[in-house]
């Protein structure tokens, strides 16, 4: 079945550090991808998402391309901040959203100033 | 716009004890809502599917006399666990989705504790 694996925390930054989390899907035909991020004691929120091979989401510095051939789907940001500080869930739906999502671990991020 | 709200936040309850959790979307009409489950350390794992005014659908593996799901309207769907267990411990999650809108709001999770 489909499968979403993406690197496991706690990752621990400096204020204007460099971020790549990593992830990986298993999946017959093209999925669509997100980032979900939840912030502490709030829901998951949708971060950015890509529909097809190549597409790339972005927001709020943050961006992550959809990459077939390496079944990846690694986000990054240039400089983080403080409030970054959330984790951060890696996903993939079978249509553009409205089908249920199949979730990686997440991953816990935790910029210090 | 697009909250969606859980209730309670969390709950400890003894075994054999039923125990309801409420997702309401604040401020829009949910044609379908979706209930996950998260473990310590694992994954949010899809239980069913609630569409409004039907019976959900269950994953494999879910027992549905176990955890009982109602969408009784477009903003509330309410998932029953029954006789709760201490394996029943977990985090709660709920998602709902907008009539027409490619986008699933989630809840923030109750944590269910089972003495």
């Amino acid at each position: 079945g489909d499968s979403v694996t993406q690197m496991e925390g706690p990752v621990t930054l400096s204020e204007e550090a460099f971020l790549t989390i990593n992830c990986t899907y298993t999946a017959t035909g093209y999925p669509s991808l997100f980032w979900y991020v939840q912030y502490p004691g709030e829901g998951l929120q949708l971060l950015l998402k890509a529909t097809k091979a190549d597409d790339k989401g972005s927001n709020k510095g943050f961006e992550a391309t959809y990459r077939k051939e390496t079944t990846s789907f690694h986000l990054e940001k240039g400089s983080v901040q403080v409030s970054d500080s959330a984790v951060y869930f890696c996903a993939l739906s079978r249509n553009s959203g409205n089908t249920p999502l199949v979730f990686g671990k997440g991953t816990r991020l935790s910029v210090i100033a | 716009g697009a909250v969606v709200s859980q209730h309670p936040s969390w709950v400890i309850c003894k075994s054999g004890t039923s125990v309801k959790i409420e997702c309401r979307s604040l401020d829009f009409q949910a044609t379908t809502m979706f209930w996950y489950r998260q473990f310590p350390k694992q994954s949010l794992m899809l239980m069913a599917t609630s569409n409004e005014g039907s019976k959900a659908t269950y994953e494999q593996g879910v027992e549905k006399d176990k955890f009982l799901i109602n969408h009784a309207s477009l903003t509330l769907s309410t998932l029953t666990v029954t006789s709760a267990h201490p394996e029943d411990s977990s985090f709660y999650i709920c998602s709902a989705l907008a009539g027409g809108v490619e986008t699933q709001y989630f809840g923030p999770g109750t944590r269910l504790l089972v003495l």
